[in-house]
């Protein structure tokens, strides 16, 4: 059974860059029929799809993000990351690491248990 | 890309049926078959219930159903249960992926 698992800090300065890591388990991350991405929810609101990356490396981005977002790959290590950078208050999430198809683009079968990050000095 | 339109809550009685719609843009729900819909309980993540408009995955109950019409894609789920009270949310893509605002769903 598939399984993914966020890590990283749950309390994050403003300014400051925001890091968190997907280990995947139960399967690998170098799959061709899957990208890899992050989702996250504030509190109490909805969904926003931060990014994707598939294990060759290529990656993209949700627009209004985008210039604060690097997602990367670690294949020896069955691993994906998020950085988004200069965060404020607003960046306050929980935030989701799911698998996605890559053939639509539209649907995410397995996520993590989600992970919260607080943006506060 | 705005995000896709939800009514913000629906409810209905154990044993009835309700419908969730998900209103987007021509490319975003009217053009394919690419909308999918994720049930999301108190502090859970979400769960993919309906993908590419209609299918459901293995384990999901037959109770739910997903159709479209137009640029307007639908969630329905019959025979409803107290467990079925959850949060719903569309999702779609157009060169971006695009989620709605999610629906509650009261068991009354």
């Amino acid at each position: 059974q598939l399984q993914l698992q966020e890590s990283g800090p749950g309390l994050v300065k403003p300014s400051e860059t925001l890091s968190l890591t997907c280990t995947v388990s139960g399967g690998s991350i170098s799959s061709s029929s899957h990208y890899w991405g992050w989702i996250r929810q504030p509190p109490g609101k909805g969904l926003e799809w931060i990014g994707s990356i598939y294990y060759s490396g290529s990656t993209y981005y949700n627009p209004s993000l985008k210039s604060r977002v690097t997602i990367s790959v670690d294949t020896s290590k069955n691993q994906f990351s998020l950085k988004l950078s200069s965060v404020t208050a607003a960046d306050t999430a929980v935030y989701y690491c799911a698998r996605q198809n890559r053939y639509t683009s539209s649907w995410w079968d397995y996520w993590g248990q989600g992970t919260l990050v607080t943006v506060s000095s | 890309q705005s995000a896709l339109t939800q009514p913000a809550s629906v409810s209905g009685s154990p044993g009835q049926s309700i419908t969730i719609s998900c209103t987007g843009t021509t490319s975003e729900v009217g053009s394919y078959n690419l909308v999918s819909w994720y049930q999301q309980h108190p502090g859970k993540a979400p769960k993919l219930m309906i993908y590419e408009g209609s299918k459901r995955p293995s384990g999901v109950s037959n109770r739910f159903s997903g159709s479209k019409s137009g640029n307007t894609a639908s969630l329905t789920i019959s025979g409803l249960q107290a467990e079925d009270e959850a949060d719903y949310y569309c999702c779609s893509y157009a060169g971006s992926v695009v989620f709605g605002g999610g629906t509650k769903l009261t068991v009354l």
